[in-house]
């Protein structure tokens, strides 16, 4: 199974700042990887998919990159509703394994 | 619009065994994957497995294979996933979702194994 590697596993900053999220596959996912944000409490909302390609809806504030083994998640100018958990998931071949996951809180 | 409604919420002893669904609507039931996800309080999201109602293919991650059951039934555009010989390990909230990257999530179904 491929294993996905997320860090930080936590993140404090202020609204405005500019945070990444690095999300890092065990073998070649070529663009296959999603990026989820979950409130306490709600189901999880997509917000990239194939890497780079913004779901519907999703602010244009957030940004993925990557491919092969190595992917990021960028927030510009951070927005109180920002604040939650996110995880990153391939969908390159089931199992479609999630990351760990990474709280971003407020400072 | 597409909607996926979950069954409620479960309350089951040790060694049971529970049958959730996930009601989908708004949209081709048998032409997309659907997965379901667990996550334990504070804890991350877990892959389970998937099914494609269209023809009843199904895929497990390892760690669930005997764990969790996955059905549908077309008829009623539901899918359904059974879990056996609960545990304690087996507390969590499950979800369903539409998708390879799921636009669409069910609202989640709280399971808590308590004798």
């Amino acid at each position: 199974d491929i294993q996905m590697t997320q860090s930080p596993a936590s993140l404090s900053a202020s609204v405005g700042e500019t945070v990444t999220i690095t999300c890092r596959a065990s073998e070649n996912i070529y663009s296959y990887l999603a990026w989820y944000q979950q409130k306490q409490g709600k189901s999880p909302q997509l917000l990239v998919y194939n890497a780079k390609t913004l779901a519907e809806g999703v602010p244009s504030r957030f940004s993925g990159s990557g491919s092969g083994t190595q992917f990021s998640l960028k927030i510009n100018s951070l927005q109180p509703e920002d604040f939650g958990s996110y995880y990153c998931q391939h969908h390159y071949g089931t199992p479609y394994t999630f990351g760990g996951g990474t709280k971003l809180e407020i400072k | 619009q597409v909607q996926l409604q979950q069954s409620g919420a479960e309350l089951a002893r040790p060694g049971a065994s529970v049958k959730l669904s996930c009601k989908a609507s708004g949209y081709t039931f048998t032409s997309y994957w659907m997965q379901w996800v667990k996550q334990r309080p504070g804890q991350g999201l877990e892959w389970i497995g998937a099914i494609y109602p269209g023809d009843g293919d199904t895929r497990y991650t390892q760690k669930f294979k005997g764990k969790a059951t996955l059905t549908a039934d077309k008829s009623s555009s539901t899918a359904y996933m059974q879990l056996s010989s609960l545990a304690s390990e087996d507390s969590a909230v499950y979800y369903c979702a539409r998708g390879g990257y799921p636009l669409y999530w069910g609202q989640g179904t709280t399971l808590t194994v308590s004798s």
